[in-house]
């Protein structure tokens, strides 16, 4: 079946540390991979994505992926998190013709300490 | 400005009370789907509709409708609300190409009493 596991369900870090959430999928097909993210009282805005070529995507606010096909994952990092990162991550993936269908994550919930 | 709309953006009912939560988009997408989310299960489709007067069930659809009479609205219909329906709602829109990226609208948070 397909799904998506993001094994952290929250995370806190210190301003200006480096940060990665993990996500794995299970899908039989070639993904497509999405992070999202929630601010608080907000609708989900996409960070990036992933559909073919390089590995490694970048997205906006600094953010980038890396998609590891050999370990199903696709882990969002940033180098250095500002305290407006604070937020609910989601890792979503679909596929070619599967009209738009998103299968999300549980989401990660981020906390950054001054 | 391109956008997916709501309405309401909060909502309070007894249970058994029918009703609707509208969704627009301005985008001509062809594709829109409802999400509701719940707190350790991330967001899951209730319904999704690939055109107009075309709509399939999603992964949660029981006690909930659906219609997609116009390209652009695709209303949320709970004709007999229950306590378990208690969640937050996410109407989405996109192309339904290969480029699936969807646009989310901002949310109604619904609560069953």
């Amino acid at each position: 079946a397909q799904s998506v596991t993001q094994p952290d369900i929250h995370i806190t870090v210190s301003e200006g540390a480096s940060l990665e959430l993990r996500c794995n999928y299970s899908y039989g097909a070639t993904p497509y991979l999405f992070w999202y993210v929630q601010s608080p009282g907000q609708g989900l805005q996409l960070l990036l994505k992933y559909f073919s070529g390089d590995t490694l995507v970048q997205g906006i606010k600094g953010f980038e992926a890396e998609f590891k096909r050999s370990q199903s994952s696709f882990n969002l990092r940033k180098p250095s998190v500002h305290w407006s990162d604070a937020a609910e991550y989601f890792c979503a993936v679909s596929g070619y013709n599967q009209g738009g269908k998103l299968i999300f994550g549980q989401g990660t919930e981020l906390s950054v300490k001054p | 400005e391109a956008q997916v709309t709501q309405n309401p953006r909060y909502l309070i009912t007894v249970t058994g009370k029918k009703l609707t939560v509208t969704c627009s988009q301005n985008m001509n997408h062809e594709y829109m789907s409802w999400y509701r989310q719940d707190p350790g299960l991330g967001l899951r489709q209730i319904y999704y509709s690939m055109n107009v007067e075309v709509t399939d069930k999603g992964d949660v659809p029981e006690g909930y409708k659906v219609s997609r009479k116009e390209k652009r609205n695709f209303p949320l219909i709970l004709e007999s609300p229950s306590p378990n329906q208690t969640s937050l709602y996410f109407c989405a829109s996109s192309t339904g190409l290969e480029n699936n990226e969807q646009f989310f609208g901002p949310g109604t948070r619904l609560t069953v009493l």
